[in-house]
């Protein structure tokens, strides 16, 4: 069973802080991974996918990728109370044509 | 800016009621997708239709379920026979490209009570 795991939270960060969310995955030969952005009652929004390992940045949100050790994150630079959220990550495994979703990390910037 | 819609965006219904859950998918999208998030849980990949078939479904897409383009815009699932557990917010979703390589937009939802 293909597995994508994320610590729920919630995640607590001050505004202007770094916030820092993790993601692991179990298929080894996934290809494409992707974090979308949920609103509590609305649908996922996407923010960032990436493909090779390393860094990739867009804005004040990095995502980083290490296919070595199934790894994933999403750095959030100068936090805002806007970016409460929960953030969740998503694998293509690439031999399938589904997306896996992990449970999310909920995500709270405080004032 | 393009967007997919859904309607409903509540529907309440009796255990064993058909529903009919509709989206109108970005106009050049090609591929269209079915997502549903039981609340609390996870989203969870329904099916992916393309070309005017399906591509791929999950285990959750029994029987019961159905998916037809019956125009050039619509998109829809149904369910023939809803059961409690069909109780959950449905997502439409569509892309450009195949689901390894582009982008899914997803549309504000269908939430589905069954009473």
């Amino acid at each position: 069973q293909k597995e994508v795991e994320q610590n729920s939270g919630p995640l607590s960060v001050p505004e202007g802080a770094i916030a820092s969310l993790n993601c692991t995955y179990s298929d080894r030969g996934s290809q494409s991974f992707f974090w979308y952005r949920q609103y509590s009652g609305k649908s996922p929004e996407l923010i960032m996918f990436i493909y090779s390992n390393g860094d990739k940045e867009d804005g004040r949100f990095t995502a980083q990728l290490n296919k070595a050790s199934q790894y994933v994150s999403l750095l959030i630079r100068d936090s805002q109370p806007s970016d409460s959220a929960t953030y969740l990550c998503a694998v293509f495994p690439g031999n399938t044509g589904k997306l896996i979703f992990g449970q999310g990390t909920t995500l709270q910037v405080k004032p | 800016e393009p967007e997919v819609t859904q309607t409903p965006s509540h529907q309440v219904t009796q255990m064993g009621q058909e529903v009919i859950l509709r989206c109108v998918p970005i106009s050049n999208h090609l591929y269209f997708y079915w997502y549903r998030q039981i609340l609390g849980q996870k989203v969870e990949f329904l099916v992916s239709f393309y070309n005017n078939e399906i591509s791929e479904k999950s285990e959750i897409f029994d029987d019961q379920f159905s998916v037809e383009r019956p125009d050039g815009s619509n998109f829809t699932l149904k369910i023939r026979s809803t059961k409690l557990e069909d109780s959950a917010m449905y997502f439409c979703a569509s892309s450009k490209e195949g689901q390894g390589t582009g982008e899914l937009f997803f549309g504000e939802g269908s939430r589905l009570t069954v009473l």
